[in-house]
């Protein structure tokens, strides 16, 4: 079966912009979740949203911000960019949560100037 | 504040040698860890979980190991063969998720030497 998508894999924004991020899970999988990735602090907790809500977030700021839809796919915002958000954002998707084994894209490289 | 570090950045292993990689937690709130391993330009891959219930899991060349009163996990690769040269993510979650969701270390990257 086709693996966790994300679109874009490489975006370059800067500073001030906002910006979207999709993931695709794989088919079955009600649950998504979110993680930024920096060689500075490594995988950090995003969010995790199942069946359309959100049901556990990371401690980031309220830039950051996602949604699910109804065929669990789902997106992540970021507004107002700063230069700290550069970064690897990883999706990963599961049938049940966090602690079922959760299958990751490849993820998306953002870039802030 | 890092509530799961992994203190060695990197380690080299023989192939055919145990490679045993390392994982300190603080908060004793955490009672489910899972360890993922990552290639270059990849998403992590899961390896294997273990409950706070346990103090082993075994699957195939795998074994987690967790000791609850010294708040230590490790990960036993044996044999180690090539392909395992990676980075090794431990992770640890709390009943109920919450801000801290999941938690990771930085990773160790493990090498395997011919």
């Amino acid at each position: 079966k086709a693996g966790v998508t994300q679109t874009p894999r490489y975006l370059i924004k800067t500073r001030g912009q906002q910006v979207t991020l999709s993931c695709s899970p794989i088919s079955g999988h009600r649950s998504v979740s979110w993680y930024q990735q920096t060689p500075g602090q490594g995988l950090q907790f995003l969010f995790e949203y199942f069946s359309e809500t959100q049901r556990n977030k990371g401690n980031f700021p309220g830039r950051f911000s996602g949604r699910q839809f109804s065929n669990s796919r789902s997106e992540m915002n970021v507004s107002t960019l700063e230069l700290g958000d550069s970064a690897l954002y990883l999706c990963a998707s599961s049938f049940s949560g966090l602690r079922d084994e959760q299958f990751f894209g490849p993820g998306t490289r953002l870039t802030v100037l | 504040d890092q509530q799961v570090k992994q203190n060695s950045p990197s380690l080299s292993v023989q192939e055919g040698r145990i490679s045993i990689l390392n994982c300190d937690y603080t908060n004793s709130m955490f009672d489910y860890f899972l360890w993922y391993k990552k290639y270059p330009a990849e998403g992590p891959t899961f390896l294997i979980s273990i409950s706070s219930i346990k103090d082993k899991n075994e699957d195939g060349r795998f074994t987690v190991f967790l000791n609850k009163s010294a708040k230590h996990l490790s990960l036993h690769i044996v044999p180690s063969q090539p392909g395992d040269s990676a980075v090794y993510f431990c992770a640890a979650s709390k009943p109920g998720g919450g801000a801290d969701g999941l938690t990771f270390g930085k990773g160790t990257h493990l090498i395997i030497q011919p």
